[in-house]
C-alpha cells in the first residue's frame, strides 16, 4: 500500500516568511509524528497526534512551530517567522497505535 | 544531553564483510530499541528492532545484540554488500511515551 507522503518535497523560504508543510499518513495509522533532521544528524523529535489530539509537543523549538491535524488524518507543520536556523528536513512519521512508526520522505526546508 | 550515543560515526568494509554498528543509552527506562536505514534524500526505514526481554534477533543478514546490563546494542550486518551503503540510526523509546529518541547515526560504506 501507499506509504507516508509528504509536499512539497523541497521549500526554499526568504527569513521571516510563514511555511506549511504537509503530511498524509498511511491509511489507518492513527499516530501521527514530526520529526526535524539538521543535516548530517539524527532525527530530532518535535511533536505526536494521536488521532487529531496532540498528545506531546515537547520537542517543539520555540512558539513559532505549530502542528496540527484537525481530522485525525493529514496533518499541517507550520512555521512562523522562518529563521535560518529552522533549515532542515522535516520529517513525517505514522504507525498503529503505539506500533512501529514508518517515515515519509520529508520536505527540506532551506531558509535563505 | 545525547541520550543515545552511537558509534563509529563512519565505517567502510568489503563487499561480503561484517558491518558492526554500536549503541549505547543511559536511561533504564528505554524498552524498544529500533535500527533505520537512511539513503541520501530518503526518510529512514525501520530494518529491525528489539526489546529488552531478549538478548539477540535475527532478520535475514541483519541480527541486533542487546546487553542490557551494559545498556549497550548493536547492529551487526553479514555478508554486506554496496547496496547497504547507507546511513544507519539506532533509536530508543521509553515505556508511557511514542517518541523516539535518535542517535547521530553512522555512515556505511561498502566497496564492490
Amino acid at each position: 500500500g501507499a506509504g507516508v507522503s509528504q509536499s512539497p518535497r523541497y521549500k526554499v523560504a526568504k527569513r521571516g516568511q510563514d511555511v506549511a508543510l504537509r503530511c498524509d499518513p498511511i491509511s489507518g495509522h492513527v499516530s501521527l509524528f514530526w520529526y526535524q533532521q539538521a543535516l548530517g544528524q539524527g532525527p530530532e523529535f518535535l511533536t505526536y497526534f494521536q488521532n487529531e489530539a496532540q498528545l506531546d509537543k515537547s520537542g517543539l523549538p520555540s512558539d513559532r512551530f505549530f502542528a496540527e491535524r484537525p481530522e485525525g488524518s493529514v496533518s499541517t507543520l507550520k512555521i512562523q517567522r522562518t529563521q535560518q536556523e529552522d533549515s532542515a528536513v522535516y520529517l513525517c512519521a505514522s504507525s498503529r497505535d503505539r506500533g512501529e512508526q514508518y517515515f515519509g520522505p520529508g520536505t527540506r526546508l532551506t531558509v535563505t | 544531553q545525547q541520550q543515545v550515543k552511537q558509534s563509529p560515526q563512519s565505517l567502510i568494509v568489503q563487499k561480503g564483510g561484517i558491518s558492526i554498528i554500536n549503541c549505547a543509552y543511559e536511561n533504564t527506562a528505554f524498552d524498544y530499541f529500533p535500527w533505520y536505514q537512511q539513503f541520501p534524500g530518503k526518510g529512514p526505514a525501520l530494518l529491525i528492532a528489539i526489546r529488552p526481554d531478549v538478548s539477540e534477533k535475527k532478520e535475514g543478514r541483519f541480527t541486533i545484540s542487546f546487553n542490557k546490563s551494559a545498556k549497550q546494542f548493536s547492529l551487526h550486518i553479514m555478508d554486506s554488500q554496496p547496496g547497504d551503503s547507507a546511513t544507519y540510526f539506532c533509536a530508543a523509546k521509553q515505556g508511557g511515551s511514542e517518541k523516539l529518541v535518535f542517535g547521530k547515526g553512522m555512515k556505511l560504506t561498502v566497496n564492490p
